[in-house]
């Protein structure tokens, strides 16, 4: 299995949106809901931001949403703050019992 | 408040096995819907999926490191353990222990993690 593909870096404004893809096959991605994304301070463990695609656990702010289409998943972050800078992964459900996560993507908040 | 706590395992020499326990506090891995997974991120880079053990006791691997990992449940402790074989320089990375939630689909308690180095 290969890992999901986020693009290396993105980055933008405080107050704007940006949108971070992650692109599976139809083997993860896009047969099943179970996609997840994490966000990771430096040094720090990371922290689940969204669940089944678009959920958001109790205590994340909604500036974090999360959407799919096809055999691709998207992290969109809107009304970036500081505090967004981070390294951010997506991760789906593969079949089998197997678990794959993204390359990652730094946020970069100008 | 769930907590994860991994051990200290440090330096491990080329060929050795790499031992790491989490201990689980504030919820019993005995409790059904969850999974208790290993992950890690080697230095600089992203994070891989090594696997995880139901409360039932299941396991399941990374494909890529099936033949040379080994996750257990002590019950008694309330914590879980991994065990990687034949460990090379590829395999220092900090290693997590987290809980993966049926009902999220997504792992919600995370260890602060543990840099394992191999080296001799």
């Amino acid at each position: 299995q290969s890992a999901l593909t986020q693009p290396p870096s993105a980055s933008g404004s405080p107050g704007q949106s940006v949108t971070i893809s992650c692109t599976g096959t139809s083997s993860d991605v896009g047969t099943y809901n179970y996609v997840s994304w994490y966000q990771q301070h430096p040094g720090k463990a990371p922290k689940l931001m969204i669940y089944e695609v678009s959920k958001r656990p109790s205590g994340v702010p909604d500036r974090f949403s999360g959407s799919k289409s096809g055999n691709t998943a998207s992290l969109t972050v809107s009304g970036l703050q500081a505090e967004d800078e981070a390294d951010y992964y997506c991760s789906s459900y593969a079949g089998s019992d197997n678990v794959i996560f993204g390359g990652g993507t730094k946020l970069t908040v100008l | 408040q769930l907590q994860l706590q991994e051990s200290d395992s440090g330096l491990v020499k080329p060929s050795q096995t790499l031992s790491l326990t989490c201990a689980v506090s504030g919820g019993s891995i005995s409790s059904g819907g969850y999974s208790w997974s290993w992950i890690r991120q080697p230095p600089g880079k992203g994070l891989e999926w090594i696997g995880y053990i139901y409360h039932s006791g299941g396991t399941y691997y990374n494909p890529s490191l099936k033949s040379r990992v080994t996750i257990s449940l002590d019950r008694s402790k309330n914590q879980f353990s991994l065990k990687l074989s034949s460990v090379t320089a590829a395999d220092t990375a900090v290693y997590y222990c987290a809980r993966l939630s049926v009902a999220l689909g997504g792992h919600d308690y995370w260890g602060q993690g543990t840099l394992v180095t191999v080296s001799s």
